[in-house]
């Protein structure tokens, strides 16, 4: 696609509930990030994709997250058991898969659990 | 210590002064290091990239590396209003230098 999606844009949930987020990359994009900002905040680091491999999971904030990419293109994070701490705007970026690539960002997918 | 360290702000600068922002990093194997620009309720860009040590000039901003004091900072020249906007310094860490860190963002704001 000519940019990375997302989707939903928003989504509201009860606590309690598991969501889905959706993240399709630019097209020859190998490289994937999942990001979580939360209002006034800078962007934290959750996991990242090479490939259908995900090197890095050390940024997940707890076992109640989840992620996986499938075929190399699209990615789902999943919150079980969402928390009302979970509320937070859920960014996804993508990149050529070699080394200095800059990230292309999604719109963002603005979680709020009430 | 944080991975990335940048001071919030605000900073407030008037319109055609030199904004001057900050970043420290602590991975010292680090080899790439990008300045992204996120305006309020917006997904973040990247307006600069930089790899070693020294000055990289692109229009009215210069991206300012020194690997040894692990410190980059983007300068930019004849700040406008539109240059208001949170500055993220992003920096390339882990095992093939393919984890990107963010720092918390410094908050720029550009009186007219």
């Amino acid at each position: 696609g000519a940019g990375v999606s997302q989707s939903p844009s928003n989504k509201v949930t009860e606590k309690g509930k598991d969501v889905e987020l959706r993240c399709d990359p630019i097209s020859g994009h190998t490289a994937l990030y999942w990001y979580r900002q939360s209002l006034g905040q800078g962007l934290e680091f959750l996991i990242y994709f090479q490939g259908n491999s995900a090197p890095d999971k050390s940024g997940l904030p707890s076992d109640r997250f989840s992620a996986e990419r499938t075929g190399g293109s699209v990615s789902t994070l999943t919150i079980q058991r969402t928390q009302q701490e979970d509320s937070a705007v859920y960014l996804c970026a993508s990149s050529f898969d070699r080394q200095n690539e800059k990230l292309f960002f999604g719109s963002g997918t603005q979680l709020s659990v009430l | 210590q944080k991975e990335v360290e940048q001071n919030s702000g605000p900073l407030s600068v008037p319109e055609g002064a030199i904004a001057s922002l900050n970043c420290t990093y602590s991975d010292r194997g680090s080899q790439s290091f990008f300045w992204y620009r996120q305006y309020s309720g917006k997904s973040p860009e990247l307006i600069m990239s930089i790899y070693s040590n020294g000055d990289k000039e692109d229009g009215r901003f210069t991206a300012q590396l020194n690997k040894a004091s692990q410190y980059v900072s983007l300068l930019i020249r004849d700040s406008q209003p539109s240059d208001s906007a949170t500055y993220l310094c992003a920096v390339n860490g882990g095992p093939g230098g393919f984890k990107t860190i963010f720092g918390a963002g410094t908050r720029l704001f550009v009186k007219a």
